[in-house]
């Protein structure tokens, strides 16, 4: 199974501030990588797909760079709504997996 | 509008069988690769399983042999039967759909269906 790395495991940041995730595969995965937002209580929400797509509706704050096996999630400006657990994620092959989330507070 | 509704959940004990459903609408289930996905309580997001267009299916090594998932065409519905229930199997099932052009990035999910597994 490939193994999704994801850092921090928790960050604090204020309004305003740019905040990067990232998320390391143990292989190879090309741009087979999403990011997901998930709010308490609810599904998540996908953000970004194939590394660097912004999905239909999303903000132009949030964005995703990387290929191969090191990507970077980040959010330009940081706005009180964002707080929530982030989630990498890759398909390149079965099973799907994901990093263990990053949970983003306001300072 | 486009839509999935999870039912089915509830609290079963352990080696018990539950089967969840996810209603879909504005699209159809058989045009689309579907997934379920679980979170265990406090817990990260987890694969279950997926069902391709053509009908191909493939497990997370964790539920292999034990849970099925398959479609009703005709009612435009997602399933899960699980069975051989676990402790650790308790979670929030999700069904998810991957957006056109993907099988795995995950555009539409259901609200979740709790399953508890306890004696």
């Amino acid at each position: 199974d490939i193994q999704m790395t994801q850092s921090p495991s928790s960050l604090s940041a204020s309004v305003g501030d740019r905040v990067t995730i990232t998320c390391q595969a143990s292989q190879d995965i090309s741009n087979y990588l999403n990011w997901y937002q998930q709010k308490p209580m609810k599904a998540p929400k996908l953000l970004i797909y194939e590394a660097s797509n912004l999905e239909t509706g999303v903000p132009s704050r949030f964005s995703g760079s990387g290929s191969g096996t090191d990507f970077t999630f980040t959010i330009s400006s940081l706005q009180p709504e964002d707080i929530a657990t982030y989630y990498c994620q890759q398909y390149n092959i079965v099973p799907i997996t994901f990093g263990q989330g990053t949970r983003l507070e306001i300072k | 509008e486009v839509q999935l509704v999870d039912s089915g959940g509830g609290l079963i004990q352990p080696g018990g069988s539950l089967s969840l459903s996810c209603a879909a609408s504005g699209f159809t289930v058989s045009g689309n690769y579907m997934s379920w996905v679980r979170q265990a309580p406090g817990k990260g997001l987890e694969w279950v399983s997926v069902i391709y267009t053509g009908g191909n299916t493939y497990y997370a090594d964790s539920v292999k042999g034990r849970f099925t998932i398959s479609r009703d065409n005709s009612k435009n519905t997602l399933y899960l039967q699980m069975s051989s229930l676990r402790v650790e199997d308790t979670a929030i099932y999700y069904c998810a759909r991957a957006r056109r052009g993907s099988w795995g990035a995950f555009d539409v999910w259901g609200q979740g269906t709790m399953v508890t597994v306890s004696s």
